[in-house]
């Protein structure tokens, strides 16, 4: 089963758009980790955020904000006012224990956003 | 940049060979995870190891394996390649290895198997 859902394949928006990415995961654990990662044309990976299991506060960093809601299961992704140089693929990904016996853990990634920011 | 650096950067080669793809984890980072990104199973996990020991394990083919080195870089080791190994390769480091440890990837070797 799919650990994490980003719904949206591609957004396409016109530069000074706000645009949104929905992240909903799933999971039988209390404590987990949730992160967005940025991938460019360039193909890095890029770390934006990490939250925890339980700290629901929103975040807002520039023009990145994120909304947790765990009512929900989701992690949602805000970009206000987009730049051209935001283009790019965007990935949610789940931290959770993948043995509650063993000390292993998992770093489950959703499939992707590719959003354009057309200028 | 995030201070994982990868070796090589692209690497071309033919079914059947073997290639070693290199990772230097960022300074004072203790955990080596190694992912295949490919355009059908997307960004999957292969196998992390935390100072020098295997930590955890993915999805990775018996004709793969890796190892971390005393001085922490590792290095991926994939054999008996075949077309479909065609991918980008990432490592990234963290710093203990636990659940609630960012990782840091590096740039990726993007290999292409002809």
């Amino acid at each position: 089963a799919q650990k994490v859902t980003q719904a949206q394949t591609e957004i396409s928006v016109v530069e000074k758009e706000d645009v949104t990415l929905d992240c909903v995961y799933e999971t039988r654990d209390t404590t987990y980790y949730l992160f967005w990662y940025k991938q460019p044309p360039s193909g890095e990976l890029v770390f934006l955020i990490r939250r925890n299991s339980f700290d629901e506060q929103n975040e807002i960093s520039g023009r990145y904000s994120w909304n947790f809601q765990k009512s929900t299961s989701s992690f949602n992704f805000t970009i206000t006012a987009s730049q051209v140089v935001d283009s790019a693929v965007y990935f949610c990904a789940l931290s959770e224990w993948a043995d509650k016996y063993s000390n292993d853990y998992k770093l489950s990634f959703g499939a992707g956003t590719t959003v354009t920011v057309r200028a | 940049d995030s201070g994982v650096t990868q070796t090589p950067k692209h690497l071309i080669t033919a079914t059947g060979q073997r290639v070693t793809l290199r990772c230097s984890p960022r300074s004072g980072d203790l955990s080596v995870y190694w992912y295949q990104q490919s355009l059908d199973q997307g960004l999957q996990f292969l196998i992390q190891y935390y100072n020098g020991e295997e930590r955890a394990k993915g999805n990775i083919l018996e004709r793969f394996s890796a190892q971390q080195f005393p001085d922490l870089h590792s290095e991926l080791n994939l054999s008996s390649l075949e077309l479909g190994d065609s991918a980008l390769y990432f490592c990234a480091s963290s710093a203990l290895g636990g659940p609630g440890d960012t990782q840091y990837f590096g740039p990726g070797t993007r290999l292409t198997v002809l």
